[in-house]
């Protein structure tokens, strides 16, 4: 198993600019998150989905958009970028049983994608 | 690889010696908490949990340690050696019932361990 996927591991937007953060896991999970972490915070998260089709909004997710049409891939995009969007972008799955997190199902993270906007 | 946390507190300790991280968290409704490792340029890493219904736990070379009390979480890392270096999570999920759990992260430890 490759794990969890993220592409690409960098990139430099100018503002306004637009891009797609791609995001794939062949673990079967069907929770997958977004995360982004700013210098000496903790993750942030943007959006989440419980399955194929199904998404959701979470701690801040002002300035972005996600699709989950398969199980394995969950795309974060970006339509205007801004300065404050500069940051590590993290992806994350894990296998929870219905109703929430699972205790005994941690989250398993990409490698990460870092962005700039200039 | 990325620069994680260029403000975050740092722990150097001497190869072979003990370390210990803290973490307070402020929800006396939190019923699981998590150690996350972060390597640099990579993502986190899930190392050891435990249930609040617990106040301690061991798993290869680390041990987490939860006083409910004061709402304090500790890992402990065994003989520490050069791979540990990283920078250290802890994660707490305050049950939500019908809204689902909640997950937070804190900001992080960075444990730089010297030869």
């Amino acid at each position: 198993n490759a794990g969890v996927t993220q592409t690409p591991k960098f990139r430099i937007l100018k503002i306004g600019q637009s891009m797609t953060l791609q995001c794939a896991q062949d673990m079967n999970h069907n929770y997958m998150y977004w995360y982004r972490q700013d210098p000496g915070m903790g993750l942030k998260l943007i959006y989440y989905s419980v399955g194929a089709g199904i998404t959701d909004k979470g701690e801040v997710p002002n300035g972005y958009n996600v699709s989950r049409s398969t199980t394995e891939d969950f795309p974060l995009r970006l339509e205007l970028a801004a300065p404050s969007q500069t940051s590590v972008y993290f992806c994350a799955s894990n296998l929870q049983p219905p109703g929430g997190i699972s205790y005994n199902s941690p989250l398993h993270f990409g490698n990460g994608t870092r962005l700039t906007v200039t | 690889g990325e620069s994680v946390g260029l403000h975050l507190p740092t722990l150097s300790v001497q190869e072979g010696d003990n370390s210990i991280i803290n973490c307070a968290y402020s929800n006396s409704a939190s019923d699981y908490f998590i150690w996350y490792k972060q390597e640099s340029g990579k993502g986190p890493q899930f190392i050891i949990d435990i249930r609040s219904n617990m106040d301690k736990r061991q798993g290869q070379r680390v041990t987490v340690l939860l006083n409910k009390t004061v709402k304090h979480l500790s890992l402990q890392i065994a003989a520490t050696q050069p791979g540990d270096s990283a920078v250290y999570f802890c994660a707490e999920i305050v049950p939500g019932g019908a809204a689902g759990n909640k997950l937070t992260f804190g900001g992080g430890t960075r444990v730089l361990v010297k030869p």
